[in-house]
């Protein structure tokens, strides 16, 4: 059973709008949240993360928002550029169980100029 | 120096090889893991390696064998490998695995087809 799920395998966007990329958990016991980028034959390279404490948090042109409640959080890219087009992974951890993550599926984003 | 090296980037081998993965970092992290990413799916967990010993293994086959000799190197032994093994294999090093909520930083991968 999936505990992350990312429900839109893809999403295409125009340069300069915003990205909108959503993830959904289950799993109450996570405590920590992270977007991964990934180029195709590349590594995920850290993006940007968010404690369950928080609401959101902002770093330049990221943006990531937590709703606890509704088990769900997002990441808006403001604005969007081509560079920008990769696999997005969300991924969690929970606090007890070291810092390994459980990925979400991830969603394509293309930009498109 | 936020970078962790795994090589091969690509490895070809035959069922009945025997062949390792290596993956390095030098940023004095005492967490390191290994993660398998079949095409189109997300990196799964296969074992974490907490201040040089193995702390989870994630129901792992024998015919992988995870070796840590020292805090900044990471192994992946493989041995009569099926088909169904050939993906990316990530390494990815993290402060440690008892710091709450710490990012880890991933390696390129090694590619493996398994023929």
């Amino acid at each position: 059973d999936q505990q992350v799920k990312q429900n839109s395998p893809s999403l295409s966007v125009q340069e300069g709008r915003i990205s909108i990329l959503n993830c959904d958990y289950t799993n109450s016991m996570f405590d920590y949240f992270l977007w991964y980028k990934k180029y195709p034959a590349e590594g995920p390279t850290f993006l940007i993360s968010i404690s369950s404490i928080k609401d959101k948090n902002e770093d330049g042109r990221f943006t990531v928002f937590l709703n606890k409640s509704a088990k769900h959080l997002s990441l808006h890219i403001v604005p969007s550029q081509p560079g920008d087009s990769a696999v997005y992974f969300c991924a969690a951890q929970r606090g007890n169980a070291g810092n390994m993550l459980t990925f979400g599926g991830g969603t394509r984003l293309m930009v498109k100029p | 120096d936020t970078e962790v090296t795994q090589t091969p980037k690509h490895l070809v081998m035959g069922m009945t090889n025997k062949k390792s993965l290596k993956c390095e970092q030098h940023m004095g992290h005492r967490a390191m893991y290994w993660y398998k990413q079949k095409a189109k799916k997300p990196p799964e967990l296969m074992f974490v390696y907490s201040y040089e010993k193995l702390s989870i293994n994630e129901s792992v086959p024998s015919r992988f064998s995870p070796e840590c000799p020292n805090s900044s190197l990471l192994n992946l032994h493989l041995h009569a490998l099926q088909p169904e093994d050939s993906a990316l294999y990530l390494c990815a090093s993290s402060q440690d695995d008892t710091r709450r909520n710490t990012e880890a930083f991933f390696g390129q991968g090694t590619r493996l087809t398994v023929v």
